[in-house]
């Protein structure tokens, strides 16, 4: 079965650079979630998109922004990075409530692993 | 925002079951229970959800008690690859989408 596919899989940036972290999710999802995972910590919840709308907002940084496209495909959008953005970041989707009923399951992809040196 | 509560590690028997409990009290009547499960550094995998009855799939079954303060995830036969940390999530309601990861439980089989 396809899964979700996140671009590239690892990436070093220098500090004050601009990254961007791409997100396919599975076919027919239609709502993508961002997580960031540092060191030793769990995954916390950074920004979802739902119909190419912003659906919910967590512990995202300013200097961070993101989208989702018509084919419905993310993009996260990291500018002036700091070494303390190092982190897995995971991409999940969900497909639409009326197939899920009330829940919407999340699948994650293999994440991205940023390195800022 | 974590509504749950774990142990932060437990061990078992390859080929035993493994039950992993959950502690969830504040829990409300329109929010699920998830469990996932993160092996070393890959995405955090989907296992199992419920809403008060137990629910069973070809990876683990979920015990949900009838008060709904409590679920226990069963690994019938655990294998060496279900070492992992797994994550106990409620899910739904006003906070429907968003996970919260608590600490979660790191489980070790062994040989």
């Amino acid at each position: 079965a396809a899964g979700v596919i996140q671009s590239p899989r690892h990436l070093i940036k220098e500090k004050r650079e601009t990254a961007t972290l791409k997100c396919y999710p599975i076919p027919r999802h239609d709502t993508v979630y961002w997580y960031q995972q540092g060191p030793g910590q769990d995954p916390q919840f950074l920004i979802s998109f739902y119909e190419k709308m912003q659906s919910d907002k967590g512990s995202i940084p300013d200097r961070f922004s993101a989208q989702q496209f018509s084919d419905y495909h993310s993009e996260l959008n990291m500018s002036s990075l700091e070494l303390g953005d190092s982190a897995l970041y995971f991409c999940a989707s969900s497909p639409p409530l009326g197939l899920a009923g009330f829940t919407d399951t999340q699948y994650f992809g293999p994440g991205t692993r940023l390195t800022v040196l | 925002d974590a509504k749950t509560t774990q142990p932060p590690s437990m061990d078992c028997a390859e080929g035993r079951a493994a039950n992993l409990p959950c502690n969830h009290s504040t829990i409300s009547g329109n929010e699920y229970v998830y469990w996932y499960r993160q092996i070393h550094s890959q995405g955090p995998q989907y296992i199992i959800h419920g809403l008060k009855n137990n629910e069973t799939n070809e990876m683990a079954s979920l015990i949900i008690t009838e008060d709904r303060k409590s679920s226990t995830l069963i690994l019938p036969h655990a294998t060496l690859r279900d070492t992992a940390v797994y994550y106990c999530i409620v899910n739904g309601g006003s906070t429907l989408g968003r996970l919260y990861f608590g600490r979660g439980t790191q489980l070790t089989v062994w040989p």
